[in-house]
């Protein structure tokens, strides 16, 4: 069965820093792995997604992730963190039982920079 | 952003009466999703659709039933509300396997069972 787990509940980083939000999957096949966020009462947002290709995708605010095959981590990045950052990060991955599209959320990192 | 409509916003009910939620999307996307959000679960997909009255079970069914009579509508009922049912809800939407891997939300539900 897919699954994805997020090590940290949450992640402290300094405005102007680069910060990491970790993700690791465990998928039977080709892993389609996303990255979501979400503001305080808000729906989520589609940040970034790996399907096949280069392992840096680039996203939505200057965030990027890395997938790493053999260490089956897909981990968030941005060079130099803002406050406007701090939310709450989900990483998933795609439900590979038929092409539906379902998704499969891990637990959730809290980000919090501070000025 | 994606035309995602849940109402009501915020529901405050009682255990053991019946409530449903609604999911209006006006993308005419064929898939359709509606997930809760609880501290220390991240996001847990309850039922799906695929299309018109074609609907599947996720992985937190018990308690739940949906139904989708036109494609923009979707519809999640608890039939008798627990306490065990308080969460947020989320629908979304998605064109999968059009080579748009990915899901559209909308901004929620706040169901409190009390």
């Amino acid at each position: 069965a897919q699954s994805v787990a997020q090590p940290e509940d949450q992640v402290n980083v300094a405005e102007g820093n680069p910060l990491t939000v970790k993700c690791t999957y465990s998928v039977s096949g080709n892993p389609y792995l996303f990255w979501y966020v979400q503001y305080p009462n808000r729906g989520l947002q589609f940040l970034l997604k790996y399907i096949t290709g280069d392992n840096l995708v680039k996203g939505s605010y200057g965030f990027e992730a890395e997938f790493n095959k053999s260490q089956t981590s897909f981990h968030l990045k941005k060079p130099s963190a803002l406050v406007s950052d701090s939310a709450l990060y989900f990483c998933a991955v795609r439900d590979s039982s038929g092409n539906t599209g379902k998704l499969i959320f891990g637990q959730g990192t809290t980000l919090q920079v501070k000025p | 952003d994606a035309g995602i409509t849940q109402s009501p916003r915020h529901k405050v009910t009682e255990t053991g009466t019946p409530v449903t939620l609604r999911c209006h999307q006006t993308e005419n996307h064929r898939y359709m999703y509606w997930y809760r959000q609880d501290p220390g679960h991240g996001l847990r997909l309850i039922h799906y659709s695929y299309g018109v009255k074609d609907t599947d079970k996720g992985e937190v069914s018990d308690g739940y039933s949906v139904s989708r009579s036109k494609t923009e509508d979707f519809l999640l009922t608890l039939e008798s509300a627990t306490s065990s049912q308080t969460s947020v809800y989320f629908c979304a939407i998605s064109e999968a396997g059009t080579g748009v891997e990915k899901l559209f939300f909308g901004s929620g539900t706040q169901l409190s069972v009390l």
